[in-house]
């Protein structure tokens, strides 16, 4: 299947810093791009979806300042964390449609602890 | 809307026997099913998806997975487990909803398989 590369695999930052999370689409093209947070022992939620030039599409209690998403090519889409708290930690994964196959393939995740 | 409800959240198997994960979706309007795996720490690997066509769909790693509309399941099955198996599965719908995919997840079902 699709490969999608997410950088980085773990990080470890302060309270009160940002966080950028990339996301990357290595063998196509993706006009539309996921973010999800999954907290332990829990599934996946969709926090928004991210459509290459235009403005992300955040669901309902997302924090649009909070979570910054930028998807300034058809291969990558960024996740900025802004003023991390430590309630912020959490694992987010990132997927990117493959309108070729009608699928979503998933990056590895990121894991974000903030002390 | 639609939904995917997951009613095992764990399930133990002995080696070498078969099993089934069970799953159920309720939407309004026509579907595509998936099935994704998830190992510690990683992301989601798509198993195997229903698009259309046959409703018997074979994935990755010896499972397998049948759609039944009538009964709005889509169960996946494996005649034999391995103990490399072990992992958490996500059962996941969606439908093309303004030219994108979005995908609603079940809550999982991690199957631990016994020595």
């Amino acid at each position: 299947g699709a490969v999608v590369s997410q950088h980085p695999s773990r990080v470890i930052c302060k309270s009160g810093t940002s966080v950028k999370i990339e996301c990357r689409s290595l063998d196509f093209q993706a006009t539309t791009m996921f973010w999800y947070r999954q907290f332990p022992k829990q599934s996946l939620m969709l926090m928004a979806t991210s459509n290459e030039g235009s403005k992300a599409t955040y669901e309902q209690g997302v924090e649009k300042d909070k979570f910054l998403i930028n998807h300034a090519s058809l291969t990558l889409s960024t996740l900025t964390v802004t003023s991390a708290h430590p309630e912020d930690s959490s694992f987010y994964i990132c997927s990117a449609f493959d309108s070729r196959t009608d699928t979503q393939y998933f990056g590895p995740g990121t894991r974000l602890t903030v002390l | 809307a639609q939904s995917v409800t997951q009613l095992d959240s764990q399930v133990p198997v002995f080696e070498e026997a078969p099993v089934e994960l069970r799953c159920n979706y309720s939407s309004s309007v026509s579907v595509y099913l998936f099935w994704y795996v998830q190992y510690p720490n990683q992301g989601l690997q798509l198993l195997l998806k229903y698009l259309s066509g046959s409703t018997l769909v074979k994935g990755i790693n010896g499972f397998e997975a049948e759609f039944n509309k009538s009964q709005t399941s889509f169960h996946l099955r494996k005649p034999s487990v391995h103990i490399s198996d072990t992992a958490e599965y996500f059962c996941a719908v969606s439908d093309l909803s303004g030219g994108y995919q979005k995908v609603t997840f079940g809550t999982g079902t991690k199957l631990q398989v016994i020595p």
